[in-house]
């Protein structure tokens, strides 16, 4: 089982939609969970990152965390196009700044 | 007004080669991390310092070597180059070791043929 999952996608939506990104985890010691968006051929920029059970608002993105569950969450309120990019959901295990990094989930948002 | 540099931004070199690659931010960071992005996208750490003091040292071959001359710079030191050495390596860093928040360097594609 690897440590973090993500679907592959690619996740298709039309523009104005919510996108749902999705991501699990394997080590319920896990403390912190990021979310980064990578456009091709560039660098990972970090959205937003989370450590509380329940929602976190940050503009048109929510980032959902449910420990019990071992799973975690990306919404995106009124999908634009200019969101189409590769987005990777990490995990920070302990006090370090490690992070475990899922594949990525292709984002495509169409006109 | 680059945060994070990274020189140089592409590499193609051989198998056997000996390669540097460099890092350096001006953000004022105390801790930077050396990532590898494989052909499928797939994000690893393999190395970190916080003031100059390695703190993350992952299952990398020995001939990776990484060096801090101080919290402002860290270079990455490839011996030996082999064909799955083929990959992005990023660098990033962040204000206190357990890096909340990291900022990435724009990468550099090393190519070995």
């Amino acid at each position: 089982q690897k440590e973090v999952e993500q679907n592959s996608g690619p996740l298709s939506v039309p523009e104005g939609a919510i996108a749902s990104l999705n991501c699990t985890y394997s080590d319920r010691g896990s403390q912190s969970f990021f979310w980064y968006r990578q456009y091709s051929g560039k660098s990972p920029e970090l959205i937003m990152f989370i450590y509380s059970n329940g929602d976190k608002e940050d503009g048109r993105f929510t980032a959902q965390l449910n420990k019990a569950s071992q799973y975690v969450s990306l919404l995106i309120r009124d999908s634009q196009p200019s969101d189409s990019a590769t987005y990777l959901c990490a995990v920070k295990p302990g006090n370090t700044g490690k992070l475990i990094f899922g594949q990525g989930t292709t984002l495509q948002v169409k006109p | 007004d680059t945060a994070v540099s990274q020189t140089p931004k592409y590499l193609v070199t051989q198998m056997g080669n000996d390669k540097s690659i460099k890092c350096e931010q001006n953000l004022g960071h105390d801790t930077m991390y050396w990532y590898k992005q494989d052909s499928k996208k797939f994000l690893k750490i393999m190395f970190s310092y916080n003031n100059k003091e390695l703190i993350i040292n992952e299952t990398v071959p020995n001939r990776f070597s990484p060096k801090s001359p101080d919290k402002a710079h860290l270079n990455l030191h490839i011996n030996s180059l082999e064909l799955g050495d083929s990959a992005v390596y990023f660098c990033a860093s962040s204000h206190g070791r357990a890096g909340l928040e990291q900022y990435f360097g724009p990468g550099t594609r090393l190519t070995v043929t």
